[in-house]
């Protein structure tokens, strides 16, 4: 049981190349989430998804694209990289939608994005 | 929309002592979530503890506990004797609704460096 993986753990983009973050979860959760986390701040949602098929704008999409073909797996794509994009991006997976009590989110182990 | 508060930037504490780290929030909610994560050097992101706005008792969870005052709108955390391996940032969050399908996301405080010193 892995838990929550992610793809690649560093990447050093030009402005203006794409790249596509892998997320990949095995504990059948229903929901996924990207975040990003800048320099003196918490995490940000860029984009999330209630089930298989279905994606949804967060507090901070502008710039990314997301996909989820596949239960188990969240794709964040950046389609033209800007240094405004260097950050370090999380994967969170759980099971339940709010009010199921303690449910936490699960989280990846972070992409370290530096765009040049 | 939910506001999280850390104001401490950081904190620094003697191995085998207490330490607590300070959150508040903000939210109309009647019901609603506190969550606790530890983010150590490695980067992950770690779930600590948890807190429901009707939970009658504070939570606790081996060393962590959360002194919960509904009243003051404040969910500190508390590391009991504290150890070389607490030395993380810590973050404090609260699940927020979202408009698609019941989910939620978490709203993070900028959190707060915490430092064991042996």
């Amino acid at each position: 049981n892995a838990g929550v993986t992610q793809t690649p753990k560093f990447r050093v983009l030009k402005t203006g190349q794409s790249m596509t973050l892998l997320c990949a979860q095995d504990m059948n959760h229903e929901y996924m989430y990207w975040y990003r986390q800048d320099p003196g701040m918490g995490l940000r949602l860029i984009h999330y998804s209630v089930g298989e098929g279905t994606t949804a704008k967060g507090e901070v999409p502008d710039g990314y694209n997301v996909s989820r073909l596949k239960k188990q797996n969240f794709l964040l794509g950046l389609e033209s990289a800007a240094p405004s994009q260097t950050s370090v991006y999380f994967c969170a997976s759980s099971f339940t939608p709010s009010g199921s009590g303690s449910d936490e989110q699960f989280f990846g182990p972070g992409t370290r994005l530096t765009v040049l | 929309a939910q506001k999280i508060t850390q104001t401490q930037p950081g904190m620094f504490v003697q191995e085998k002592e207490a330490v607590t780290l300070d959150c508040t929030y903000d939210t109309s909610d009647q019901s609603y979530g506190l969550f606790w994560y530890k983010q150590p050097s490695s980067g992950e992101m770690i779930f600590l503890i948890y807190q429901g706005s009707y939970d009658e008792q504070n939570a606790t969870e081996g060393r962590y506990s959360l002194n919960f005052q509904k009243a003051r709108k404040s969910a500190n955390l508390v590391i009991s004797a504290s150890q070389l391996g607490d030395s993380a940032m810590y973050f404090c969050a609260m699940r927020e609704l979202l408009t698609q399908g019941g989910s939620e996301k978490l709203v993070f405080g900028k959190g707060m460096k915490l430092t064991v010193n042996p």
